[in-house]
């Protein structure tokens, strides 16, 4: 059964800094996705990461895949205030096509 | 639609009554998932269709919870005789896994077990 897992569970981290999220999954995937999420609200998507050494980027946030460590990786880049929210990684079960989501990471940036 | 609608938005039950949540996907997309979130919690997945079957049904929480999808489209998630810590809110998602996208979420139904 696919597991994954986040970490941290939570962050504060000062507006400026530079942090990464992990993402580790249990079985083999073709699939990842990045979402955020702000109080209240639904899930937003952010990357999709469909292969072995795939980076994307957007702004301060950049996202990579490693399938052989089945390791995703968020970077943030010289945080800003307006990037506080809750971070989520999931990965598609290939054998059964379904989403399995981490815990998410609740980043809080201070000024 | 332009996206994944979600209806109601809020609900608010009595404990022991059944209420149905329903979800419409973006047109053509053939999964929709079925997701519930407890206050500050991540996503537990709940129930997977594939058109209209649904080849995954190991996340419903108890026999209280089904879910059908007609049509390949409308999909209906219904919660017998609830209890209190059914309340959560309860995301829907579609995609389409030929274009190799992501899932797209909707709003959200919140509900409430009073």
């Amino acid at each position: 059964e696919l597991k994954v897992e986040q970490n941290p569970l939570f962050l504060s981290m000062q507006e400026g800094k530079n942090y990464t999220i992990y993402c580790n999954y249990s079985t083999t995937s073709d699939r990842l996705y990045w979402y955020r999420q702000d109080p209240g609200k639904s899930l937003e998507s952010l990357f999709v990461l469909l292969s072995n050494g795939a980076v994307k980027q957007e702004g301060r946030l950049m996202a990579s895949l490693d399938t052989k460590a089945r390791l995703s990786t968020l970077h943030i880049t010289a945080a800003v205030h307006d990037l506080s929210a809750t971070y989520f990684c999931a990965v598609v079960d290939s054998s059964a096509s379904k989403i399995i989501f981490g815990s998410g990471t609740r980043l809080s940036i201070r000024p | 639609g332009a996206g994944v609608s979600q209806s109601p938005s809020n609900k608010v039950t009595e404990k022991g009554k059944d209420v149905e949540l329903r979800c419409d996907p973006i047109s053509g997309h053939t999964a929709l998932y079925w997701y519930r979130q407890s206050l500050g919690q991540g996503l537990e997945f709940l129930i997977y269709f594939q058109g209209n079957s649904a080849p995954d049904k190991s996340g419903l929480p108890s026999d209280r919870f089904s879910a059908e999808r007609t049509g390949g489209s409308v999909s209906t998630l219904t919660i017998q005789r609830t209890q209190q810590e059914d309340s959560a809110v309860y995301l829907c998602a579609s995609s389409s896994y030929i274009s190799n996208t992501e899932a797209f979420f909707g709003q959200g139904t919140r509900l409430t077990v009073v």
